[in-house]
């Protein structure tokens, strides 16, 4: 099966830019996609194929994937903000989809 | 509006088979292109896909699982149905369905529904 590695934290002040990695090997090859999960909720996709912003998510979330990396960036971070963020692919060889392990962001 | 909410039982006792539903609304479960899918979450823990069913009756399973579980569909009641067999303490959670696109993402999430397995 594919991994997907994430960090288990990041943390930084309220107005920061915040990195959230996903490596997987030649991620690149694939479609990543991110999701946020705040506390007693479902989780909800912020970005999807990479790079794309369902309606509703606010610029300042964006996504990159480029070797082995793929990168959610929240820019200007704020506490509501504050949730587990998880990266998914489509696992090719298993043809099924695989999860990231999740990254607590939190806002200090 | 494009939901899906689960539902099943909160408690099942340790070898017992555990049956949850996923009713749709918003979209048709045999919509070209679409899927839905389950996915799990143990407390405080991350994310575990389970099963996924495609419009044209397609179905996938989380490899490790996948002798345990079987995901259907009823297009009469647009409704999925997920069983899982020989439930354990560790299968307690909180079971996710959403709708997922075809090979890609999951969107939108039900709201879950939360399971405990105990004698």
């Amino acid at each position: 099966s594919y991994v997907l590695t994430q960090p288990p934290s990041v943390s930084l002040a309220p107005g920061e830019t915040a990195n959230i990695p996903c490596g997987g090997i030649n991620i690149a090859t694939k479609d990543v996609h991110w999701y946020q999960q705040k506390p007693g909720q479902a989780p909800m996709v912020v970005i999807y194929h990479d790079s794309n912003r369902p309606s509703g998510i606010p610029e300042r979330f964006s996504g990159s994937n480029s070797g082995n990396t793929a990168t959610l960036t929240v820019g200007r971070v704020e506490a509501g903000d504050e949730a587990d963020y998880y990266c998914q692919v489509w696992d090719s060889s298993g043809d099924h989809p695989a999860f990231g392990g999740g990254t607590k962001l939190t806002v200090l | 509006q494009i939901t899906l909410k689960e539902s099943g039982p909160t408690l099942v006792k340790p070898t017992q088979t555990l049956t949850l539903t996923c009713v749709l609304s918003g979209f048709s479960v045999n919509t070209s292109g679409l899927g839905v899918g389950w996915v799990r979450q143990p407390p405080g823990r991350a994310l575990e896909w389970l099963a996924l069913i495609y419009w044209d009756d397609e179905k996938r399973y989380n490899p490790s699982l996948s002798r345990r579980l079987a995901i259907t569909q009823d297009t009469s009641k647009n409704q999925v149905v997920l069983t899982m067999t020989n439930m354990d303490p560790v299968d307690s959670g909180t079971y996710f369905c959403a709708r997922s696109n075809f090979r890609a993402w999951f969107d939108p999430w039900g709201q879950g529904t939360l399971v405990t397995v105990s004698s």
